[in-house]
């Protein structure tokens, strides 16, 4: 089973500022089958990207993915009031991330 | 408009069951491979199930197999997750998940879900 570790476990910032997030799984990932998701409390995840680099329908351009391999990236360009939340890496094995929270500094 | 609408949660004993559904509308029901997906309280997300459009596949994570059924009805639009000898461990909110692609088997990349619904296994 392909492990995904993300990290940090938690980031600290400000609107406005650059948010780099990152997913490492225990073995290599073909990039066709990485996803992120975004979910904020009491509400169900949504998918941001797939594909590890394709923005899902209705998802801002200032989210955008990258990587392979093993070594996968979400980056928000400029954080927003509505982007504080937890995101979690996929691999369509399928295994989740443990998560990481982007919180206000 | 995609609409999945989970029920059938609650309170049960350990070693009891329980039948979840997850009603779905605003797409071709039957062309999706569809997916529960469960998260404890304050913790991550933990893939349990998935079943092809068709109903002929089916998965199960390791920690359920044996206890757990998925299901589908293409005539109700409705998927099922019958849980049998349930465990503390399986208290979680459970989530009802929609493949984005319409294909024959199942990708497990969700561009839908259901609001949940909690499953508390206590005595």
């Amino acid at each position: 089973e392909i492990v995904l570790t993300q990290s940090p476990g938690t980031l600290s910032l400000s609107p406005g500022e650059r948010a780099t997030l990152s997913c490492r799984a225990s073995q290599s990932v073909s990039s066709s089958y990485l996803a992120w998701y975004q979910q904020k409390p009491g509400q169900a995840p949504r998918l941001l990207i797939y594909g590890a680099s394709s923005r899902a329908t209705g998802i801002p351009d200032r989210f955008s993915g990258s990587g392979s391999g093993t070594d996968f990236t979400l980056t928000i360009s400029r954080l927003e009031p509505e982007d504080f939340a937890v995101y979690y890496c996929q691999q369509y094995g399928p295994t989740f991330g443990q998560g990481t929270k982007v919180e206000i500094k | 408009e995609v609409q999945l609408l989970e029920s059938g949660g609650g309170l049960v004993q350990p070693g009891g069951s329980l039948r979840l559904s997850c009603a779905a509308s605003g797409f071709t029901f039957s062309s999706y491979a569809m997916s529960w997906v469960r998260q404890a309280p304050g913790k991550g997300l933990e893939w349990v199930s998935a079943i092809s459009g068709s109903g002929g596949s089916t998965y199960y994570a390791d920690s359920v197999k044996g206890r757990f059924t998925i299901s589908r009805d293409n005539s109700k639009n409705t998927l099922y997750l019958q849980m049998n000898s349930l465990r503390a461990e399986d208290t979680a909110v459970y989530y009802c998940a929609k493949d984005q692609a319409e294909v024959q088997g199942v990708i497990m990349e969700y561009d839908y879900w259901g609001q949940g619904t909690l499953v508390t296994v206590s005595s």
